[in-house]
């Protein structure tokens, strides 16, 4: 019963790394989000997925890269980190249509 | 045009009060409209929903009450218990590509 389940729970890097966070779903689910919570802010979407292998960009696409090879896997990428993107990333899957997104528990990113 | 305005940002309410938070948009588009709780650590999980064809939903001590010419919808938690204590996120469905735009969200703390 795992639903969304995301790696890493927790990442310091610093700026100009590079990394992948990874994101799994069990249940079959078509769409596939990227969210980042930032205090005051809400959650803000990044990219989101319709489908295996399309993407599209979100509220807040820049410095972010996204990849949906399979249906259950979606990754984000970040090139070159920046301290503006240390914030806490959200992973969430739904079925088409339906505002019933399903999230994992967070990836916490500090860029120093 | 596509904000969800919600407030307040913090509440604190006793044990056995009503916790009543406000959110308010302008796209008359939206389709729907859901309320998400988070514990601290954890991703938002759907706590409840609405049309707006109904007025009101009701599912246990959790209410959304819907004002569709004032374009305002609020959750009403009734009997507060310590266990209500979270982050309360409202949502709002745009129905041309089904994304959801959040409120900023409002962090609950119910007192003993």
């Amino acid at each position: 019963n795992a639903g969304v389940t995301q790696t890493p729970k927790f990442r310091v890097l610093k700026t100009g790394q590079s990394m992948t966070l990874l994101c799994a779903q069990d249940m079959n689910h078509e769409y596939m989000y990227w969210y980042r919570q930032d205090p005051g802010m809400g959650l803000r979407l990044i990219h989101y997925s319709v489908g295996e292998g399309t993407t599209a960009k979100g509220e807040v696409p820049d410095g972010y890269n996204v990849s949906r090879l399979k249906k259950q896997n979606f990754l984000l990428g970040l090139e070159s980190a920046a301290p503006s993107q240390t914030s806490v990333y959200f992973c969430a899957s739904s079925r088409p249509g339906l505002a019933e997104l399903f999230f994992g528990e967070g990836s916490r990113l500090t860029v120093l | 045009q596509q904000q969800v305005k919600q407030s307040p940002q913090s509440l604190i309410v006793q044990k056995g009060g009503i916790s009543i938070i406000n959110c308010a948009y302008e796209n008359t588009a939206f389709d729907y409209f859901p309320w998400y709780q988070q514990f601290p650590g954890k991703g938002p999980a759907l706590l409840i929903a609405i049309r707006p064809d109904v007025s009101e939903k009701k599912e246990g001590r959790f209410t959304i009450s819907f004002n569709k010419s004032a374009k305002q919808f609020s959750l009403h938690i009734m009997d507060s218990q310590p266990g209500d204590s979270a982050t309360y996120f409202c949502a709002a469905r745009t129905g041309s590509n089904y994304q959801l735009i959040w409120g900023a969200g409002t962090k609950l703390i119910i007192k003993p």
